[in-house]
């Protein structure tokens, strides 16, 4: 099993810049990801960490760090429809099944 | 190109019940995989199938199963049903692998 950390809510200013972070023990680790969630609506997959390093993809760019069991997800220029949740999801390698374990969440509450 | 579907999107069954659901990936998409989302426990991956074979299997009871047909389409049966069944179910589908993975709407399941 593991354990996968990351706040519960966090606020930002529309324009600005806002990082989320995650954390995750694990013994398998066989990449990250992450996703955004609005309510009421199915998650939407943002990006995929497998290597350590920063996956930029235009507003939203993504670090793992795997020695530090450590990642973020960073959110450019914040527009309001970025109000939403952002689900860390750590998969795990289980006796050759990949497992991927979802974190709680991180509500992300843009205002003007 | 259309998106995963996922029928019924609402259901109301009673305890002891049993329920199938119906998951249909986008076109050329051979990997299927079936969440379940509650307030609770979060989202939680219960199985991922892949040219008709199970890949992978979360920990969930024997309760929960789930098969693919020959043209990727997929389907998720619960047995016995269980007021804590109450849940979204989402399937998502992918390519080959996991890394990149679209969502259904969901199966809002309530248990009564």
């Amino acid at each position: 099993g593991q354990n996968i950390d990351q706040p519960t809510e966090m606020t930002a200013t529309e324009g600005a810049i806002v990082q989320i972070n995650c954390t995750y023990q694990t013994s398998g680790f066989n990449g990250l990801f992450w996703y955004q969630q609005h309510a009421g609506e199915a998650p939407t997959f943002l990006s995929y960490n497998v290597l350590d390093g920063l996956e930029e993809k235009g507003r939203f760019s993504s670090f793992l760090s795997r020695s530090k069991g450590y990642s973020y997800l960073l959110l450019k220029e914040l527009q309001m429809k970025d109000s939403a949740s952002y689900l860390c999801a750590v998969r795990e390698d289980v006796r050759g099944s990949y497992i991927p374990t979802f974190g709680r969440g991180t509500s992300l509450i843009v205002h003007p | 190109k259309a998106g995963v579907t996922q029928t019924p999107r609402y259901l109301i069954k009673t305890r002891g019940q049993q329920v199938t659901l119906s998951c249909s990936p986008i076109s050329g998409h051979r990997s299927v995989s079936w969440y379940q989302q509650t307030p609770g426990q979060g989202l939680q991956f219960l199985f991922e199938y892949f040219s008709e074979t199970q890949r992978n299997k979360g920990n969930f009871p024997g309760r929960f199963s789930g098969r693919q047909f020959s043209n990727s389409r997929s389907e998720m049966n619960v047995s016995t049903l269980e007021l804590g069944d109450s849940a979204l179910y989402l399937c998502a589908s992918s390519p080959d692998r996991q890394e990149t993975q679209y969502f259904g709407p969901g199966t809002r399941l309530l248990v009564l």
